[in-house]
């Protein structure tokens, strides 16, 4: 598709469940960032990738979170051990270089919601 | 640390009503990128204008114009003559060009819920 396409759409899972979050992003683009939107925190960023590596994880809320990139395209994020704080609309976004001035292009996002 | 205010919460206007949307932000970067981005209903994250920090010259897209003041640090958005589609929640952002191993992270205001009424 043209679009940054995120999987699934809606997630609804119990209190200590394990969950996986797909972004694929633009053909072409080497960047790809996660956010998370929740009511009481806005509009966080939790890491970004450039090609298949991700230089920084401190975005990311805790250990329970990772995420990893394979052949520079698509991108899951996994939660482990889900708690209810964890429920949030999560974002991913792509650009086509790592540059500053380059638009971020955002999927529709998945809505978590923890049990 | 960067940080995006945007002051307004919600606004509520009468159809072709003037509407103006504030934008603070603080930086110690020289160069940076401002967005405005918009957020209808259905969820997506629709991107609107970039401005380099190099580039203070107002814009204008149709009913919509922004106004990118340094002096002030504020990057104001302005709809002209409103109109109920653009009811949505709009967020500022700013990317600062030196944030190493984050990339250019976008950093985001708590967004503005404007609602046209018609």
């Amino acid at each position: 598709g043209a679009g940054v396409s995120q999987s699934p759409s809606n997630k609804v899972t119990e209190k200590g469940k394990d969950v996986e979050l797909r972004c694929d992003p633009i053909s072409g683009h080497t960047a790809l960032y996660w956010y998370r939107q929740s009511l009481g925190q806005g509009l966080e960023f939790l890491i970004y990738f450039q090609g298949n590596s991700a230089p920084d994880k401190s975005g990311l809320p805790s250990d329970r979170f990772s995420a990893e990139r394979t052949g520079g395209s698509v991108s899951t994020l996994t939660i482990q051990r889900t708690q209810q704080e964890d429920s949030a609309v999560y974002l991913c976004a792509s650009s086509i270089s790592r540059g500053g001035n380059q638009p971020q292009h955002f999927g529709d996002g998945t809505r978590l919601s923890i049990l | 640390a960067q940080k995006v205010t945007q002051a307004q919460t919600e606004i509520s206007v009468v159809e072709k009503e003037d509407v103006t949307l504030d934008c603070v932000y603080e930086t110690r970067d020289t160069t940076y990128y401002l967005f405005w981005y918009k957020q209808p209903p259905s969820g997506e994250l629709v991107f609107l204008i970039r401005r380099n920090s190099f580039d203070e010259q107002n814009e204008i897209s149709g009913r919509y114009s922004w106004n990118f003041q340094k002096s002030t640090s504020s990057f104001n958005f302005t709809i002209t003559a409103s109109q109920v589609v653009d009811s949505a929640v709009y967020f500022c952002a700013l990317s600062e060009a030196s944030h190493g191993n984050a990339g250019n992270m976008l950093t985001f205001g708590g967004g503005t819920r404007l609602m046209v009424k018609p």
